[in-house]
């Protein structure tokens, strides 16, 4: 069966600071990831994904994602923060290939910008 | 033009009532989902479909009825509303050819 465990309900960066929010996946199945965004009171973005191409995933709003097999992990990366990345980061696994499957989603990270 | 939309957005309602939720979807997909998010924000899948046909079906009451009239529209029925069924329904969307779900911008219900 598959699960994901987001590590951390809550990052709190500065601006201009790393920001890095991570996701470790169980798969019994070669896995499909997603990084999905949330903003208050609206509903869920896709950020990135990996579907088995590139272990290095580049997303939307400057976000990047790096597949590791052998950590079973895919923690989603920014260089830079900034205030509108302030969000619920949610990261989620297909339970199987295509579109005939549904996501298993993380519990998320809310992820704070200060000033 | 919303890819994925749902209505209504907000809709608070009194515990017993029946209300449902509309979802329609112009992207051409062949699958829709309805997922529910929590108060803790936990996202889970509720009901799959695919060409109008019940993928999947998980441990939901049976006060929860999906309806596919046709393969844009999955709308939910839920009969006899109680106070935990207050939650963001988000309806979604797959294509056969693709493995990315489109989700749409959730409704919140309230149930009081």
């Amino acid at each position: 069966a598959q699960s994901v465990t987001q590590l951390g309900s809550h990052v709190s960066v500065s601006e201009g600071a790393l920001v890095l929010l991570r996701c470790n996946y169980s798969s019994s199945v070669p896995p499909y990831l997603f990084w999905y965004v949330q903003y208050p009171n609206q509903g869920l973005q896709l950020l990135l994904k990996y579907t088995s191409a590139a272990t290095l995933v580049k997303g939307i709003n400057g976000f990047e994602a790096e597949f590791k097999k052998s950590e079973t992990s895919f923690h989603l990366t920014k260089p830079s923060a900034h205030m509108s990345d302030a969000a619920e980061y949610f990261c989620a696994v297909s339970d199987r290939g295509g579109s005939q499957g549904n996501l298993i989603f993380g519990k998320g990270t809310k992820l704070s910008v200060k000033p | 033009d919303t890819a994925v939309s749902q209505t209504p957005k907000y809709l608070v309602t009194q515990m017993g009532n029946d209300k449902s939720i509309k979802c329609e979807q112009n992207l051409g997909h062949d699958t829709m989902y309805w997922y529910k998010q929590d108060s803790k924000k936990f996202l889970k899948i509720m009901f799959s479909y695919n060409n109008k046909e019940l993928i999947i079906n998980e441990t939901v009451p049976n006060r929860f009825s999906p309806k596919s009239p046709d393969k844009a529209h999955l709308n939910l029925h839920i009969n006899s509303l109680e106070l935990g069924d207050s939650a963001v329904y988000f309806c979604a969307s797959a294509g056969s050819s693709g493995n990315t779900i489109y989700f749409g911008e959730g409704s919140w219900l309230t149930v009081v």
